[in-house]
C-alpha cells in the first residue's frame, strides 16, 4: 500500500538557517503530493503541493519538488524564521486510493532566535 | 478554498460517554473525511463520509464507535461513543473535490477524556 516516510525530528535550527525536512513514498500509481504545517493549537494547512512528477510546490519561501525517479518530495526553505516552527506533514494522495491522504510521520521543527 | 467549521473546538469527558463533533463548510464539496490525530502522532484516516449513504471506514474504525452522518453536501457529524481515555485525540474533518486537488482541514476538535 501507499506510504509516506518523514527524517525523524525533531529538527532545531537558529533564525536564518537552511532548512530541509526529507520525505519519500511508495505508491503503486501517480500521486499527488503535499506539505502541510500545523500550528501549535491549530489545525493542518496546506503549505503546498505538486501533482506530477519535476512539478515544483512553492508557498512563504518553502519549496519542494516532485521527484518520481528518487520518489522524494524533500522540503527546503532557505533562512527559517522563529514563526515557522510547527509540525510539518508530507502527504500523498492517490485517487485510486478513494482520494484519501496517507501522511507521513510529521516533523516538529523548532526555529530559535 | 473552503472554509470548513468545526464545533466544538476542544471538550473534557467523562469516560463511557459520548460526544458529537460538527462540520459545517461554506460551500457544497464532494468529499469529507474525519482524521484522528493521537499525541505527538500524525493523522490517521477514520472514515469517508458520503452523502446519502453509510460512511465508508478505514480498517480498526467501526461504525458503533464512530457513527458518523453526513445529511448534504455542506455538512457531516462524527459520535465518539462510549468514550475511553484511549480515545483523547485531535478529531479533523477535511474536505476534498478535485481529483488531485489537496484535501483542506477544519481546525479540529481537541477531546480530553477523564
Amino acid at each position: 500500500g501507499d506510504s509516506v516516510t518523514q527524517m525523524e525530528g525533531p529538527v532545531t535550527l537558529s533564525e536564518e538557517a537552511f532548512l530541509t525536512i526529507n520525505c519519500t513514498y511508495t505508491a503503486t500509481g501517480y500521486p499527488s503530493l503535499f506539505w502541510y504545517v500545523q500550528y501549535p493549537g491549530e489545525g493542518l494547512q496546506l503549505l503546498l503541493k505538486a501533482t506530477k512528477a519535476d512539478d515544483k510546490g512553492s508557498n512563504k519561501g518553502f519549496e519542494a519538488t516532485y521527484r518520481k525517479e528518487t520518489t522524494s518530495f524533500h522540503l527546503e526553505k532557505g533562512s527559517v524564521q522563529v514563526s515557522d516552527s510547527a509540525v510539518y506533514f508530507c502527504a500523498l494522495r492517490e485517487e485510486t486510493s478513494g482520494s484519501r491522504l496517507t501522511f507521513g510521520e510529521g516533523t516538529q521543527l523548532t526555529v530559535n532566535p | 478554498s473552503a472554509v470548513i467549521s468545526q464545533k466544538p473546538s476542544r471538550d473534557i469527558c467523562q469516560r463511557g460517554t459520548s460526544l458529537t463533533i460538527q462540520c459545517q463548510v461554506d460551500s457544497q464539496v464532494t468529499m469529507m473525511f474525519w482524521y484522528r490525530q493521537q499525541p505527538g502522532q500524525s493523522l490517521t484516516l477514520i472514515a469517508t463520509a458520503n452523502q446519502g449513504s453509510e460512511a465508508t471506514y478505514e480498517s480498526g474504525f467501526v461504525i458503533d464507535k464512530f457513527p458518523i452522518s453526513r445529511p448534504n453536501l455542506t455538512f457531516s457529524t462524527l459520535t465518539v461513543s462510549n468514550m475511553s481515555p484511549e480515545d483523547s485525540s485531535i478529531y479533523l474533518c477535511s474536505v476534498g473535490s478535485l481529483a488531485g486537488q489537496p484535501q483542506h482541514f477544519g481546525d479540529g476538535t481537541r477531546l480530553s477524556i477523564l
